[in-house]
């Protein structure tokens, strides 16, 4: 299993202005997912973050607009960039202990209001 | 990954079974079915996945057709804290980078009633 750590929990920005989320795992993993789940919506997979690497994103998203860093095998940061109103929503940091099991952990996840 | 498709919601008497229909019908030999629960303002939790064979751990049972086509969720027991958002996903093993994300539908929105 993995214990993930989002920061912050929750928020409230400006417009235009950019937030960075934080991911903390309690042991290495092999993969990291960042998601985005907009109000009364399911969840969208945003990227993959890669150690070492860029992110590979899903279609819809791009890295101007989301940079993700992921600088070991336990962290990882996703900053909204030039938010609008329309960025409002939970993000949610996802992992993948071993290649093996298949199941994936998610944080809790970042409410994000952007006024 | 082949695509699922749930009831948008459905309602279950407290300590009776809920089961959980999902239905897809495009999935292929390689393809794992998983279930993940979000209970409001929380991020998902794993329940249980499965291949082929019915599966059962401490949460739920996996049915799982001989055709693979459809599969059901079975809570044994309902309670209150069983209120959720229920995801039927389905997916294949893969080691691309994003091969092991979960691709998310609307799920089915379980109500446990006392």
């Amino acid at each position: 299993s993995a214990v993930i750590s989002q920061k912050p929990s929750r928020d409230i920005c400006q417009r235009g202005t950019s937030l960075t989320i934080q991911c903390q795992v309690d042991s290495q993993v092999t993969m990291m997912f960042w998601y985005r789940q907009q109000p009364g919506q399911s969840l969208t997979l945003i990227a993959t973050a890669n150690q070492g690497s860029e992110a590979t994103y899903e279609s819809g998203f791009v890295i101007d607009k989301f940079p993700i860093s992921r600088p070991n095998l336990t962290f990882s940061t996703l900053t909204v960039s030039n938010m609008s109103p329309e960025d409002s929503s939970i993000y949610l940091c996802s992992v993948l202990p071993g290649a093996n099991t298949g199941e994936l952990f998610f944080g809790e996840g970042s409410r994000l209001t952007v006024l | 990954d082949a695509k699922t498709t749930q009831p948008p919601s459905m309602d279950c008497a407290e300590g009776r079974a809920a089961n959980l229909p999902c239905n897809h019908s495009t999935i292929s030999g390689n393809e794992y079915v998983y279930w993940y629960r979000q209970i409001h303002s929380q991020g998902p939790q794993y329940i249980i996945h499965g291949l082929k064979n019915n599966e059962t751990n401490e949460m739920a049972s996996l049915i799982i057709t001989e055709d693979r086509k459809s599969s059901t969720l079975i809570l044994p027991h309902a309670t209150l804290r069983d209120t959720a958002v229920y995801y039927c996903i389905v997916r294949r093993h893969s080691n691309s980078n994003s091969g092991y994300a979960l691709n998310f539908g609307k799920g089915t929105s379980l109500l446990v009633t006392p």
